[in-house]
């Protein structure tokens, strides 16, 4: 099945500068990567997702890349703000099938931005 | 609804006791998802729905885990004879089936005591 590695476990960055989160996974028939923001006391955020048909993806200050090859996909947050503050999760398909099947999750980066 | 509803948002229970957790899921999504997170640990799934069925519940840690989704909307989550080891946060999730991703409700804090 899918495993799903996720590092570092802990970022503490300062405001304004960018904080780069990475991911690998095992399977390499999986094609679709979501990454989820969650902060205290709430349920995981969608906040940007890629598809295998595609190496990179922006949304305003977030992108996420994906090395198919490598079997490793990686968040990127540019000039941070104090609100970006929280746990920060990536996943996999458990088994190929995209999107709608279940998720297999990493243990999560707790990123800290200090203004 | 506008999103993903859990009731209730806390649950302190004895041990030995019965828990029913109750997900509403957003209006019109096929598919709802059940997680359950540790602390300091990612979600990890239990079991998913497809409509009113069942599409997999290898998830599902013992056969004292259950859930329902009669109608394919709510569907409650329950769990006979609790253990302190089932303390956890149980997620709900819910997505259309057209690809857009899960949407996750707020979460049941459970703890058993």
């Amino acid at each position: 099945g899918e495993n799903v590695e996720q590092h570092p476990s802990t970022l503490s960055v300062q405001e304004g500068d960018s904080a780069v989160i990475k991911c690998t996974y095992s399977d390499s028939a999986s094609n679709y990567f979501p990454w989820y923001k969650q902060e205290l006391g709430k349920g995981p955020q969608l906040i940007i997702d890629i598809r295998s048909n595609v190496g990179e993806k922006k949304d305003q200050r977030i992108a996420v890349t994906l090395n198919k090859t490598a079997k490793h996909f990686s968040l990127h947050i540019t000039e941070t703000q104090p609100e970006d503050s929280a746990v920060y999760f990536c996943a996999a398909p458990s088994r190929s099938g995209g999107s709608q099947g279940n998720l297999i999750f990493g243990k999560g980066t707790k990123l800290s931005v200090k203004p | 609804g506008a999103g993903v509803s859990q009731t209730p948002s806390n649950k302190v229970t004895e041990k030995g006791k019965y828990v029913e957790l109750r997900c509403d899921p957003i209006s019109g999504h096929t598919a709802l998802y059940w997680y359950r997170q540790s602390l300091g640990q990612g979600p990890e799934f239990l079991i998913y729905f497809q409509g009113t069925g069942a599409a997999d519940d290898s998830g599902l840690p013992n056969d004292r885990f259950f859930a329902v989704r009669p109608e394919g909307s709510v569907s409650t989550l329950k769990i006979q004879r609790t253990e302190r080891g089932d303390s956890a946060v149980y997620l709900c999730a819910s997505s259309s089936g057209q690809g857009d991703g899960y949407t996750f409700g707020s979460g049941t804090r459970l703890t058993v005591v």
